[in-house]
């Protein structure tokens, strides 16, 4: 099965930039994806990764490497409301729901 | 609608009683998902709906558990003999189709077995 692995907690400094790092295990591949999610809140899609390299969405930025096996979320001009907890996720296989890794909870300090 | 909704957002139960938990996804979404998350946790997949039929259960952690999507759009997640290690926030997600193309997901239920 599917198994990811990312640090359970981060602080970074308002303005800064942050790192959240994920590395999976699996019998094949089908990409990686990231959500964010505030607490109470629902988790949301922010980005989906396929093919190795660099995905920018505004201040978020997605980075896979296939032969590593790992990922990451890039957070610049970390402000306030980034405050969240953040979810790589990947499928077993090419049609099968996605699985969650544990979740990184991000703190963004003034 | 324009966005996944889930009915009750929340709901208390008594341990032994039976609860459903209700998921309207987004219109024209295949692929149906419920998920079960406990604080500090990420979701934990119980099953997953390609139209009206479940293309993959093996997330149901018992015979307690059992979920329908009867007309291919709302589900119903059904519990008997509430226990209080049932107590979670209970998410759904729609998708257009299969693939791992982003989710949408629903504010969830949060269910307290007491």
């Amino acid at each position: 099965g599917q198994s990811l692995e990312q640090p359970s907690e981060v602080t970074a400094v308002e303005g800064a930039i942050v790192q959240i790092n994920c590395t999976y295990q699996t019998s094949g591949f089908y990409g990686l994806s990231w959500y964010q999610q505030h607490d109470g809140g629902a988790p949301t899609f922010l980005s989906y990764n396929a093919l190795d390299g660099l995905e920018e969405t505004g201040r978020f930025s997605s980075f896979l490497s296939r032969s590593d096996s790992y990922g990451y979320l890039l957070l610049q001009e970390l402000q306030m409301k980034d405050s969240a907890s953040y979810f790589c996720a990947a499928p077993n296989s090419g049609n099968t729901p996605l699985v969650f890794g544990k979740g990184t909870r991000l703190s963004v300090i003034a | 609608g324009a966005g996944v909704s889930q009915t009750p957002s929340n709901k208390v139960t008594e341990k032994g009683k039976y609860v459903e938990l209700r998921c309207d996804p987004i219109s024209g979404h295949t692929a149906l998902y419920w998920y079960r998350q406990s604080l500090g946790q990420g979701p934990e997949f119980l099953i997953y709906f390609q139209g009206t039929g479940a293309a993959d259960d093996s997330g149901l952690p018992n015979d307690r558990f059992f979920a329908v999507r009867p007309e291919g759009s709302v589900s119903t997640l059904k519990i008997q003999r509430t226990e209080r290690g049932d107590s979670a926030v209970y998410l759904c997600a729609s998708s257009p189709g299969q693939g791992p193309g982003g989710y949408t997901f629903g504010s969830g239920t949060r269910l307290t077995v007491v």
